[in-house]
């Protein structure tokens, strides 16, 4: 069965300290995706990454760095020099493969509510 | 503003009142979804349309009734509700089924049923 889990559940730092948000995965397939969402107060979820599993290459976007690690399943956030607009909660997901044979719905982690204080 | 616009923002009912949510997007998507996120669950997929046709019923109780008019237009209706069924009701479009990058959130409804 398919299940991301997002161990922390919220998270508190000080503003420019670097923070990293877990998330370990399962899944049988051989392909699948992976993704970051972010969900401000105003609800809506903000697409941040994809990830395919044959890319193990790490990314980084500004002050966003994602590690993807398929030996241990994990597709590990960290956001570098923390900033109070950071706050949020934020999702990691899990694409299953379905409807032909391409990708679809989103599996979802509970979220890791990170909470940046000036 | 996202593209996907979600109406009513906030919304109290009744468990005997019926209440409809609007899902609108005009990003030429032709796929759309509604989420259900609960407090501290993580969030669950109910309905999926395509192409204006229901491809997916995530065993949502049938108090829950979508409607996709079009391909810009979902609406979830409500009727007789439960108190467990207060949450944040998301609507989503992708530009096709399963769309790899990632679909586009609205802001979502908060409902609350007393």
């Amino acid at each position: 069965a398919q299940k991301v889990t997002q161990a922390q559940t919220e998270i508190s730092v000080v503003e420019k300290e670097d923070v990293t948000l877990d998330c370990v995965y399962e899944t049988r397939d051989t392909t699948y995706y992976l993704f970051w969402y972010k969900q401000p107060p105003s609800g809506e979820l903000v697409f941040l990454i994809r990830r395919n599993s044959f890319d193990e290459q790490n990314e980084i976007s500004g002050r966003y760095s994602w590690n993807f690690q398929k030996s241990t399943s994990s597709f590990n956030f960290t956001i570098t020099a923390s900033q109070v607009v950071d706050s949020a909660v934020y999702f990691c997901a899990l694409s299953e493969a379905r409807y032909g044979g391409s990708q679809g719905n989103l599996i979802f982690g509970k979220g890791t509510k990170l909470s940046v204080k000036p | 503003e996202t593209g996907v616009t979600q109406t009513p923002r906030h919304l109290v009912m009744g468990m005997t009142n019926k209440k409809s949510l609007k899902c609108e997007q005009h990003l030429g998507h032709n796929a759309m979804y509604w989420y259900k996120q609960s407090a501290k669950k993580p969030l669950e997929l109910m309905f999926v349309y395509s192409l204006e046709e229901r491809v997916e019923n995530n065993s949502v109780p049938s108090r829950f009734s979508p409607e996709c008019p079009n391909s810009s237009h979902l609406f979830l209706h409500l009727h007789t509700l439960q108190p467990e069924d207060s949450a944040l009701y998301l609507c989503a479009s992708s530009q096709v089924l399963g769309e790899l990058y990632g679909y586009t959130f609205g802001s979502g409804t908060r409902l609350t049923v007393v």
